[in-house]
């Protein structure tokens, strides 16, 4: 099925350090989103982003909408072990269904 | 408890037996949808259902896999004749009409021996 494409695929981090990742579709879509799936559980929304260039933050993690309405990018800041997980992105276009991305695993080491 | 539960959490059976999986989203939620997670890899789409639409059945793998929401609540996805390959972890998720934010379950571990 279709999924959108997420890079770097993992990292491998120290605590504190600041972290990058980004998401990219062929397709344009109204609505990114970014997903957090803790070890043995289902993913939890972390942002929510509706509008072209949006940027939008929680806490440490940052989120912007592409200007191209094809792209995502998340930041977290001062990285902390309980940041670990695999991160998804997804995209809805008008009331479609949510597609994800393949995900990043993220790895924090003390 | 008020979140979307799947049960059972985990599955082993045989090679070319039938496997029920149970999803009961949040109450008052429309939406549901099933996805697969195979080890290691990203969420792969099996099905959506919105209301009393025609669920979006274009994510199923092959004809061995099905899916019914009953009375719109709760959710069974079959696989028949399970093969090796199946062995993944099946997750649920509901959410408000169409709306984007998904609540998941924890999963279903499913192993196909």
């Amino acid at each position: 099925g279709q999924q959108l494409n997420q890079s770097p695929q993992s990292m491998f981090i120290q605590e504190g350090e600041d972290v990058s990742m980004n998401c990219t579709s062929s397709s344009i879509f109204n609505t990114w989103l970014w997903y957090k799936q803790d070890p043995g559980e289902g993913p939890v929304l972390l942002i929510a982003l509706y509008k072209a260039g949006e940027l939008t933050s929680n806490g440490r993690l940052t989120a912007q909408f592409g200007i191209t309405r094809k792209d995502s990018f998340l930041n977290i800041s001062a990285s902390i072990p309980s940041d670990v997980g695999i991160y998804f992105c997804a995209g809805q276009l008008y009331t479609d269904k949510l597609i994800f991305g393949t995900g990043t695993r993220l790895q924090v080491f003390p | 408890g008020a979140g979307v539960s799947q049960s059972p959490s985990n599955k082993v059976t045989e090679k070319g037996k039938d496997v029920e999986l149970r999803c009961d989203p949040i109450s008052g939620h429309t939406a549901l949808y099933w996805y697969r997670q195979s080890l290691g890899q990203g969420l792969e789409f099996l099905i959506y259902f919105q209301g009393n639409s025609a669920p979006d059945k274009s994510g199923l793998p092959s004809d061995r896999f099905s899916a019914e929401r009953t009375g719109g609540s709760v959710s069974t996805l079959t696989i028949q004749r399970t093969q090796q390959e199946d062995s993944a972890v099946y997750l649920c998720a509901s959410s408000w009409d169409s709306n984007e934010k998904l609540f998941f379950g924890s999963g279903t571990q499913l192993s196909v021996l």
